[in-house]
């Protein structure tokens, strides 16, 4: 299995653009969490999918941000205008289904607003 | 979900154990005590998780007292390659509850 996968790996966008962060889940897991990770703030909850329907958005900071998960393939992140202080590394984290079992975690996106 | 303390740093010497401690005082008795790592620039790892009894897997052993408002997660013997963030989380077992994290332990494991 390749585990959780995340595109791109880096990225550097000009503020007021839009950026668009991807992720693809294990294969037949159920639920689907996008985290991001500062180190003044450290990892914090944006949203989660179950079934790709979004059951918990109050992670998300603001209108800015915006998530969907259109199969059970594929999620997408997407913040439109980004501003500076989205710079942060965003994880995509997938779990079997609820109940006492481990997440995994993708490598993450280095998302850098100047 | 309750919340947990732990150290902000420790250190262990390589090839000796390191002993993580959470204290969970006001854990629930359908919540579950979860930890994982962060290795550098990478994305959380799950270790181990338990409720009421020890467990054991090839990482690591979970040890929950009787009481359930503490654990320890013992790594038997500490590489370089286990430097690492240490998060004790405590969440509800079978339930679609989500996972906080804290703050975390830093590991520094040193020659």
């Amino acid at each position: 299995d390749a585990g959780v996968i995340q595109s791109p790996r880096h990225e550097v966008t000009e503020m007021g653009q839009e950026v668009t962060l991807r992720c693809k889940p294990i294969s037949g897991h159920d639920y689907l969490f996008w985290y991001r990770q500062t180190m003044m703030r450290g990892l914090e909850l944006l949203i989660y999918f179950n079934n790709n329907v979004p059951i918990d958005d109050s992670g998300m900071p603001e209108d800015r941000f915006s998530a969907k998960m259109p199969n059970a393939s594929f999620s997408t992140l997407k913040i439109q205008p980004s501003e500076p202080r989205d710079s942060a590394v965003y994880f995509c984290a997938s779990s079997p289904r609820a109940g006492s079992y481990g997440y995994t975690f993708g490598s993450g996106t280095r998302l850098t607003v100047v | 979900d309750a919340k947990t303390t732990q150290p902000p740093s420790m250190d262990c010497a390589e090839g000796r154990a390191a002993n993580l401690p959470c204290n969970h005082s006001t854990i629930s008795g359908n919540e579950y005590v979860y930890w994982y790592r962060q290795i550098h620039s990478q994305g959380p790892q799950y270790i181990i998780h338990g409720l009421k009894n020890n467990e054991t897997n090839e990482m690591a052993s979970l040890i929950i007292t009787e009481d359930r408002k503490s654990s320890t997660l013992i790594l038997p013997h500490a590489t370089l390659r286990d430097t690492a963030v240490y998060y004790c989380i405590v969440r509800v077992g079978g339930t679609a509850s989500k996972l906080t994290f804290g703050t975390g332990t830093r590991l520094q494991v040193t020659l």
